[in-house]
């Protein structure tokens, strides 16, 4: 599977949007973006994920490249409640491709 | 309520004990996996169960046994082996193995070394 990168950490304000980079310049046609969140001391909930067209659920906007390389995750109106760590996950849709690793994430702030 | 469920939330372990933490998810869900957390860091996959009776050792499977003998429950040996157990572990579910399927996962259980 693809390695992301994304920044270590990143503070918001309040009510205003966040964007939430993740670099994937290694991505394959057929592997999937995800993205996760974890607030502290809980199990990672799920956000979104896309293949090639942008996505937009309750939650957030998956912003992808055309040339897939790069993705951001849009929360629209961040909230206290979005402080969490944020995990960008790249993985293919064959069997077995669910057996990921989360990286270290974006740790994300919001200030009020 | 549909969900994952772990226990005890908190655990502690005497050197040269085994201990078994539970995972038991009711989404009939055929794909189970275990994760550790350090303080700090991302998620490490210690052991994971494509369907009952069958079961693969993940990145970090050393000191570590799992189980799957009932669809619903996938629990977690950290034994004596395991040198430096204390951590923050994860149980999750899918419904199957495939990459574009969404894991969900318990609340957790802290394991601490007296």
């Amino acid at each position: 599977d693809a390695k992301t990168t994304q920044p270590p950490s990143m503070d918001c304000a309040e009510g205003r949007a966040a964007n939430l980079p993740c670099n994937h310049s290694t991505i394959s046609g057929n592997e999937y973006v995800y993205w996760y969140r974890q607030i502290h001391s809980q199990g990672p909930q799920y956000i979104i994920h896309g293949l090639k067209n942008n996505e937009t659920n309750e939650m957030a906007s998956l912003i992808i490249t055309e040339d897939r390389k790069s993705s951001t995750l849009i929360l629209p109106h961040a909230t206290l409640r979005d402080t969490a760590v944020y995990y960008c996950i790249v993985r293919v849709a064959r069997a077995a491709g669910n057996k990921l690793t989360f990286g270290g994430g974006t740790r994300v702030l919001v200030k009020p | 309520d549909g969900g994952i469920t772990q226990s005890p939330k908190y655990l502690f372990r005497k050197e040269g004990q085994n201990v078994t933490l539970s995972c038991e998810q009711n989404l009939n869900h055929d794909a189970m996996y275990w994760y550790r957390q350090d303080p700090g860091q991302g998620l490490r996959l210690i052991y994971y169960s494509q369907i009952v009776n069958d079961f693969q050792k993940g990145d970090i499977a050393e000191g570590y046994s799992v189980s799957r003998e009932k669809k619903e429950s996938f629990p977690l040996t950290v034994t004596s082996a395991q040198k430096n157990p204390t951590a923050f572990y994860l149980c999750a579910s899918s419904i199957s193995l495939r990459g574009n399927e969404k894991l969900f996962f318990g609340s957790g259980t802290q394991l601490s070394v007296l």
